[in-house]
């Protein structure tokens, strides 16, 4: 059962796009929805997150826009460079005593080309 | 500061071997993680941990036993390699369960 669902998977801009990755959750009870950058060969590392009492959350280019009653989350990213080639994945977590439990998207590859 | 940090970066390992992944932060953080990371699966919790001497299961947590003695180290052991078990391994740690968690670097892990 796979509870956090993201799309694409693969995702290719030119520099200066705008690249939008989408994340569909399930469990109503989830009120932490973190986004994730990886590069090649590191781990992965927080980028911004929202909690459900907020539609929108920016931090510099990059934009989560969230959808309560649809169970939906996106990250934008605006004005993208080459060096925001990465991949990213959506989370969530939340629910009474499994707050501690982060369930990801399986992922999108971002290529930004110069 | 270290942050968290996971050795060794690389391994491999014949089936049947048992070994032990460490991971150790020094943010005083309360709640740490496995995931196991593989192509076009995301990443998947194997064990966690919400303080000292308290741990559970995840999703994916057969072949694999953590403890928790300290709050610093978070070692998970595998007991007897299997290839399905080849995998990238992310050791994570967070103050609270709904923050932010930070990863450790990985280790990279093939059993042949």
């Amino acid at each position: 059962q796979q509870q956090v669902k993201q799309s694409p998977q693969s995702l290719i801009v030119q520099k200066g796009g705008i690249p939008i990755i989408n994340c569909a959750y399930e469990n109503t009870a989830f009120d932490y929805f973190p986004w994730y950058q990886q590069f090649p060969g590191k781990g992965p590392a927080l980028l911004i997150a929202i909690r459900p009492d907020v539609s929108e959350k920016k931090e510099g280019r990059f934009t989560i826009s969230f959808n309560k009653s649809a169970k939906q989350f996106s990250l934008h990213i605006m004005d993208s460079q080459p060096g925001d080639s990465a991949t990213y994945f959506c989370a969530a977590t939340g629910g009474g005593g499994s707050n501690y439990k982060l369930t990801f998207g399986k992922g999108t590859l971002l290529t930004v080309n110069p | 500061n270290a942050g968290v940090t996971q050795t060794p970066k690389f391994q491999v390992l014949k089936t049947g071997q048992s070994m032990t992944l460490q991971c150790a932060q020094d943010m005083n953080h309360e709640y740490m993680s496995w995931y196991r990371q593989d192509p076009g699966m995301g990443l998947r919790l194997i064990h966690y941990s919400v303080g000292a001497g308290i741990t559970d299961q995840g999703e994916v947590p057969n072949g694999y036993n953590v403890s928790r003695s300290t709050t610093e180290d978070f070692p998970l052991r595998l007991l007897s390699a299997a290839p399905s078990q080849t995998s990238v391994y992310f050791c994570a740690s967070s103050l609270q369960g709904n923050y932010g968690y930070t990863f450790g670097s990985g280790t990279r892990l093939t059993v042949v």
